[in-house]
């Protein structure tokens, strides 16, 4: 009965690969998130779509391109992975301008 | 940008003391929130507060916001070694997204 789920927990890979971060939610939210959390703790938003529609795209480069096939899935793709991206990637959905629920993150280490 | 400013950084106490982190900022908010995350999880919210002056309790937190909704404190007493964890301040103002501060990391010694 996982609230936000993503997949994978883990991800390792070569420089100029490309992957995908899977994230589903059964509450019922219409908008979900991607945070990028860095080595320091620190949790930026990169994307926030609401009722399937892009609301929110901070300056995130264009390897990083999020889809929402519908509410409940908003997934995460990027392309040619570089060193910087290594990060935990949070996905996390909500009522828009309600607390956040996070999934449990995903640890992509690019090599 | 808001930016939330959080204090101290890292914080190591014994079990039974008590404590308080900080969350400061220069913009006025709606609400704030306090999240813990702990290692290989996402961050769960412990509170939020709307209202200026609010305190809210939750068993030994407790949580404050300030007057002029700037700024809020959270306060353990008698911290526990299940207190561990990154404690994270949130905010924001009506629909904006919202914004984190870099968190402390609090760890308490048995």
């Amino acid at each position: 009965d996982t609230a936000v789920s993503q997949t994978p927990k883990y991800l390792v890979t070569q420089m100029g690969n490309d992957k995908s971060i899977k994230c589903e939610q059964n509450l019922g939210h219409d908008t979900m998130y991607w945070y990028k959390q860095d080595s320091k703790k620190f949790l930026k938003i990169m994307f926030s779509y609401n009722n399937k529609e892009l609301i929110i795209n901070e300056t995130v480069p264009n390897r990083f391109s999020p889809k929402s096939p519908d509410k409940a899935h908003l997934n995460l793709h990027i392309n040619s992975l570089e060193l910087g991206d290594s990060a935990v990637y949070f996905c996390a959905s909500s009522h828009i301008g309600s607390p956040l629920h996070f999934g449990n993150g995903t640890r992509l280490t690019v090599t | 940008t808001q930016l939330l400013e959080q204090s101290p950084q890292f914080l190591s106490i014994q079990e039974g003391e008590n404590l308080t982190v900080y969350c400061n900022s220069s913009s006025v908010f709606s609400s704030l929130q306090w999240y813990r995350q702990e290692p290989g999880e996402g961050p769960v919210l412990l509170v939020t507060v709307v209202t200026g002056g609010e305190v809210k309790k939750l068993k030994r937190l407790t949580f404050q916001f300030g007057d002029a909704r700037k700024d809020s404190s959270l306060h353990i007493t008698a911290a526990q070694t299940g207190d561990t964890g990154l404690y994270l301040c949130a905010a924001n103002s009506g629909n904006t997204p919202l914004v984190f501060g870099k968190g402390t990391r609090l760890s308490v010694i048995a």
